[in-house]
């Protein structure tokens, strides 16, 4: 069965700065792996996807994606932080054909 | 594209009144829906899948007879928390997958159930 874990359940980086949220996943088959995003009091935004094409995906927002499967990782990145960008962040894999797994969840926190 | 929509947004009731949610995808058709139950500073918890014209199929734990779901149409789905109790209270998400699309599923905004 599918799992995904995210490693860090908040992140704190400066406004300008590097984001890094990673997130690893356990998968015997080429996995359907997502991002989303979460506002407070919000539903759930999908960023980007990944279907077993290319292994960078590009998402809404700047925000982008690697696949590494020597890795196990789908590691999300945007190359500079904006006050906006602060919001939970959730990955997750696809499980059979239809459900999904969510990993924990990664509190995203911009500093000024 | 891909917009779903969720009524009402929040919803305060007293215990043991039933409550419905309206899941709606607005320009797409979805066979299948979901249920999620989301608490604070948590991730979410499937609770049940939704399928038009079919039983809904539950996740180990939900009680099918306290979280109704119907799914009539291929842009509704709904959701009836009957008896609702203090502990139901929650944030109640729902998703929907594109009948012609990918795997993705487009959520909701979700509903904030209050039970007093």
């Amino acid at each position: 069965a599918q799992s995904v874990t995210q490693l860090g359940s908040h992140v704190s980086v400066s406004e300008g700065a590097l984001v890094l949220l990673r997130c690893n996943y356990s998968s015997s088959v080429p996995p359907y792996l997502f991002w989303y995003v979460q506002y407070p009091n919000q539903g759930l935004q999908l960023l980007l996807k990944y279907t077993s094409a290319a292994t960078l995906v590009k998402g809404i927002n700047g925000f982008e994606a690697e696949f590494k499967k020597s890795e196990t990782s789908f590691h999300l990145t945007k190359p500079s932080a904006h006050m906006s960008d602060a919001a939970e962040y959730f990955c997750a894999g696809l499980q059979g054909a239809q459900k999904l797994v969510f990993g924990q969840g990664t509190r995203l926190t911009i500093n000024p | 594209g891909a917009v779903v929509s969720q009524h009402p947004s929040r919803v305060i009731c007293k215990s043991g009144t039933s409550v419905k949610i309206e899941c709606r995808s607005l320009d797409f058709q979805a066979t299948t829906m979901f249920w999620y139950r989301q608490f604070p500073k948590q991730s979410l918890m499937l609770m049940a899948t939704s399928n038009e014209g079919s039983k809904a199929t539950y996740e180990q734990g939900v009680e099918k007879d306290k979280f109704l779901i119907n799914h009539a149409s291929l842009t509704l789905s709904t959701l009836t928390v009957t008896s609702a109790h203090p502990e139901d209270s929650s944030f109640y998400i729902c998703s929907a997958r594109d009948s012609g699309g990918g795997y993705e599923q487009y959520f909701g905004p979700g509903t904030r159930l209050t039970v007093t």
